[in-house]
């Protein structure tokens, strides 16, 4: 079947530490992977994509590769800030199944000053 | 210019009654879709409609009926609400293919009482 796995929060860090949360998944097929960002009191909003293993996705200063040996999306960014904190959800979307997404867990990032 | 709308934003309810959530979205896509978040913010995937016609059913209660009048809106209701009926609720809508991104609104927090 298809699952994510994220791992767990709450992650707390100071104000330009460097970032990484990792998510790994199974799948059959070949997915496409996102990782969406909710804020507090709203919806989620797209972060970045990747649809192909390899393909890195990128913005506003996060990143995360495909990694099909590994079957993992880690996210990554240099420097965050305050504005950062969020919860952060690795999802994938299995193919053929129409724009479906299946979420991991979520985790808290909390920044600090 | 609210991309996906819904309403109402806070729903505060008794066990037993019936009650409805509707969603509209302006962007134009062929598929909507349900989801609900539970008090530890994991999010499952409830309903799909593409163009007003039911795709996915993820063996929720048949106490929750979705209602696609036209493919800008998708309503849910619930009837004979129970505790655990209390998360909240995320419309959503995409392009119907597998890369594309959902664009959700901004939840409906329902309190069961």
């Amino acid at each position: 079947g298809n699952s994510v796995t994220q791992m767990e929060g709450p992650v707390t860090l100071s104000e330009e530490a460097f970032l990484t949360i990792n998510c790994t998944y199974t799948a059959t097929g070949y997915p496409s992977l996102f990782w969406y960002v909710q804020y507090p009191g709203e919806g989620l909003q797209l972060l970045l994509k990747a649809t192909k293993a390899d393909d890195k996705g990128s913005n506003k200063g996060f990143e995360a590769t495909y990694r099909k040996e590994t079957t993992s999306f880690h996210l990554e960014k240099g420097s965050v800030q305050v504005s950062d904190s969020a919860v952060y959800f690795c999802a994938l979307s299995p193919a053929n199944q129409g724009g479906k997404l299946i979420f991991g867990q979520g985790t808290e990032l909390s920044v600090k000053p | 210019d609210t991309a996906v709308s819904q309403t109402p934003k806070y729903l505060v309810t008794q066990m037993g009654n019936d009650k409805s959530i509707k969603c509209e979205q302006n962007l134009g896509h062929d598929t909507m879709y349900w989801y609900k978040q539970d008090s530890k913010k994991f999010l499952k995937i409830m309903f799909s409609y593409n163009n007003k016609e039911l795709i996915i059913n993820e063996t929720v209660p048949n106490r929750f009926s979705p209602k696609s009048p036209d493919k800008a809106h998708l309503n849910l209701h619930i009837n004979s609400l129970e505790l655990g009926d209390s998360a909240v609720y995320f419309c959503a809508s995409s392009l119907a293919v597998s890369d594309s991104p959902l664009h959700f609104g901004n939840g409906t927090r329902l309190t069961v009482t």
